[in-house]
């Protein structure tokens, strides 16, 4: 049981560039969602999904697009890569029949840098 | 959304309990109280999870007053593993889980 899968593990970019990071969960579960994490700060959120074909924002969406085409898979696009956007990318998802708020399930990060 | 306050690090020694309190005045009727634990360059990870007195697990205890506007984890008898930062997470159903700047917990022999 793989859990949550993101990929690529490691990028880097030029300024400009476009890259899409995938996260793929094997769990079936409804709620996905994209973190990012800056060094030494806690986790912000991006964008989010509570099912296939949904996607609302998070707390710092600009400059991010999210699609949620399969249940299994949550992407996270960046059109025009800036040095801001340098950071680690988490993705997670849960189970909404959980009790409570559900318990997050993270990857293993996609450290992204933007030169 | 509830805005959690925690303290931005704590130091420990090996043995001792921690006890690391989160503040959230405007938690919701709805809302369960979540940790998470977080190890450099690894995701968080699912520790406690309560909604009011006290939750207790194989790795540590949740404590909850009844106004709900904090909540305490503690763990018994850390050790130089339980180095790590820790996540207050104040959940208002699944849709928008925010963190917050988290509790950088050091332990030392």
């Amino acid at each position: 049981n793989a859990g949550v899968t993101q990929t690529p593990k490691f990028r880097v970019l030029k300024t400009g560039q476009s890259m899409t990071l995938l996260c793929a969960q094997d769990m079936n579960h409804e709620y996905m969602y994209w973190y990012r994490q800056d060094p030494g700060m806690g986790l912000r959120l991006i964008h989010y999904s509570v099912g296939e074909g949904t996607t609302a924002k998070g707390e710092v969406p600009d400059g991010y697009n999210v699609s949620r085409l399969k249940k299994q898979n949550f992407l996270l696009g960046l059109e025009s890569a800036a040095p801001s956007q340098t950071s680690v990318y988490f993705c997670a998802s849960t189970d909404p029949t959980s009790q409570g708020s559900g318990e997050l399930f993270f990857g293993e990060g996609s450290r992204l840098t933007v030169l | 959304l509830a805005k959690t306050t925690q303290p931005i690090s704590m130091d420990s020694y090996e043995g001792q309990e921690v006890n690391i309190t989160c503040s959230h005045n405007n938690i919701a009727t709805n809302d369960y109280i979540t940790w998470y634990q977080q190890f450099p360059s690894q995701g968080p990870r699912f520790i406690i999870q309560g909604y009011k007195t006290k939750v207790t697990n194989e790795v540590a205890s949740l404590f909850i007053p009844a106004d709900r506007k904090s909540s305490t984890l503690s763990l018994p008898r850390v050790s130089l593993s339980d180095t790590a930062v820790y996540y207050c997470l104040v959940g208002r159903g699944f849709q928008k889980l925010v963190f917050g700047t988290g509790t950088r917990l050091l332990v030392s022999p």
